[in-house]
């Protein structure tokens, strides 16, 4: 069965510093992958997503994530983190044809001044 | 407002008592999902919908009932909440099965 894996379920890093969440997933088919943010008292809000096209695919708010193939990994990062950049992070698989994504236990963000 | 929108967004229940939570989106997206949150697990799929009338099982599905009678509303009931069904459930629904779009959520404490 498909499955993901989240690396670090709380990442602290400083404001202006690199963001790198790491996220690997499993399947002999690439899958379609997805990041997602979820900020307090919040749903769950895209952030970025690879469907097969370019291997490195920008999201909103100065994320991008990099599909490797021969590592099985999804990361994201982000240059530069923004105080608002708080949240918590979620990793998604869809394998392709079925009906449902699978997500990561998910990456707790948080950004000092 | 056009979204999807989740009620009640706080609930507390007793042990044993039925409850429903209501999901309603206007996008007319096809899929719709019900998924429980909690510390540690991540997120986990109860129930989907492919469409009106069309449910199925999801990772955690028991103890739960869903129905869609209307492609805009997918509630999902717990039939005898336990404890162990306290939680922050998020619907979530898709026009295919790639992006989903999530409600507020509702957090429910069964005591």
């Amino acid at each position: 069965a498909q499955s993901v894996t989240q690396l670090g379920s709380h990442v602290s890093v400083s404001e202006g510093a690199l963001v790198l969440l790491r996220c690997n997933y499993s399947s002999s088919v690439p899958p379609y992958l997805f990041w997602y943010v979820q900020y307090p008292n919040q749903g769950l809000q895209l952030l970025l997503k690879y469907t097969s096209a370019a291997t490195l695919v920008k999201g909103i708010n100065g994320f991008e994530a990099e599909f490797k193939k021969s590592e099985t990994s999804f990361h994201l990062t982000k240059p530069s983190a923004h105080m608002s950049d708080a949240a918590e992070y979620f990793c998604a698989v869809s394998d392709r044809g079925t009906d449902k994504l699978i997500f990561g236990t998910g990456t707790r963000l948080q950004v000092f001044p | 407002d056009a979204g999807i929108t989740q009620s009640p967004r706080y609930k507390i229940t007793e042990t044993g008592r039925q409850v429903t939570l209501m999901c309603h989106q206007t996008w007319s997206h096809s899929y719709m999902f019900w998924y429980r949150q909690d510390l540690g697990h991540g997120l986990r799929l109860i129930y989907y919908s492919a469409a009106a009338d069309i449910t199925d099982k999801g990772e955690v599905p028991d103890g739960y009932v869903v129905s869609r009678s209307k492609t805009e509303n997918f509630p999902l009931t717990l039939e005898s909440a336990t404890r162990s069904q306290t939680s922050v459930y998020f619907c979530a629904s898709s026009s295919d099965t790639y992006e989903q779009y999530f409600g507020p959520g509702t957090r429910l404490t069964v005591t």
